[in-house]
């Protein structure tokens, strides 16, 4: 069946550098991606919309410059966390919808920032 | 904006009971959905309900949604402790497609053998 999947499944990177994690759909091809971040026992909150060959949007309150997305191909979305700080830490879900709106969700990203 | 809410927040049952929990949703949404996530993982699809008075049923879970009442319930029956985990309902956007969710706050179920 279709696959979402995130890379690392978890990172460890000290405060003030970068960190890339990756999403891809195995099975389908997605102009559409979505991240999420959930902290330790909270519910999932959206960050983002990844538009394959356009610029994402941004929930309202997250910060884009600190954010990056890149939606490069139609299989993979890309977020990278700069000059990640401790509250950074989180974990982090992509999703992608197939062509019959079926959501498939990555195994998420474990980010820990010291 | 819309809003999910969930309660119980927290729930601890004895194995062999039955149980509901209860999503309301603020605004009109096509799709309802339910997620189990156990820690340190994703998410596990488990229920897409799509229309009013839908009723979708996998072992001993039972979901349902009023569209109406903007009204989702989980019902766990005869609970097994492989029960426990998160629970989570989440709607789509309003004019905005159906891939793009609002999650509920999420409902901690607990089995006590």
């Amino acid at each position: 069946g279709a696959v979402v999947s995130q890379h690392p499944s978890w990172v460890i990177c000290k405060s003030g550098t970068s960190v890339k994690i990756e999403c891809r759909s195995l099975d389908f091809q997605a102009t559409t991606m979505f991240w999420y971040r959930q902290f330790p026992k909270q519910s999932l909150m959206l960050m983002a919309t990844s538009n394959e060959g356009s610029k994402a949007t941004y929930e309202q309150g997250v910060e884009k410059d600190k954010f990056l997305i890149n939606h490069a191909s139609l299989t993979l979305s890309t977020l990278t966390v700069t000059s990640a700080h401790p509250e950074d830490s989180s974990f982090y879900i992509c999703s992608a919808a197939d062509s019959g709106n079926t959501i498939y969700f990555g195994e998420g990203s474990w980010l820990t920032v010291v | 904006e819309l809003k999910v809410e969930q309660n119980p927040l927290f729930l601890s049952m004895q194995e062999g009971k039955n149980y509901t929990i209860y999503c309301n949703y603020s605004t009109t949404s096509d799709r309802l959905y339910w997620y189990r996530q156990d820690p340190g993982k994703s998410l596990e699809s488990l229920f897409v309900l799509l229309s009013n008075g839908a009723v979708k049923q996998e072992g001993r879970l039972m979901a349902s949604l009023d569209t109406k009442a903007r009204l989702s319930t989980l019902h766990i029956t005869a609970a097994v402790h492989d029960l426990s985990a998160t629970y989570f309902c989440a709607v789509d956007r309003p004019n905005f497609g159906n891939e793009k969710l609002t999650f509920g706050t999420g409902t901690r179920l607990t089995i006590i053998p």
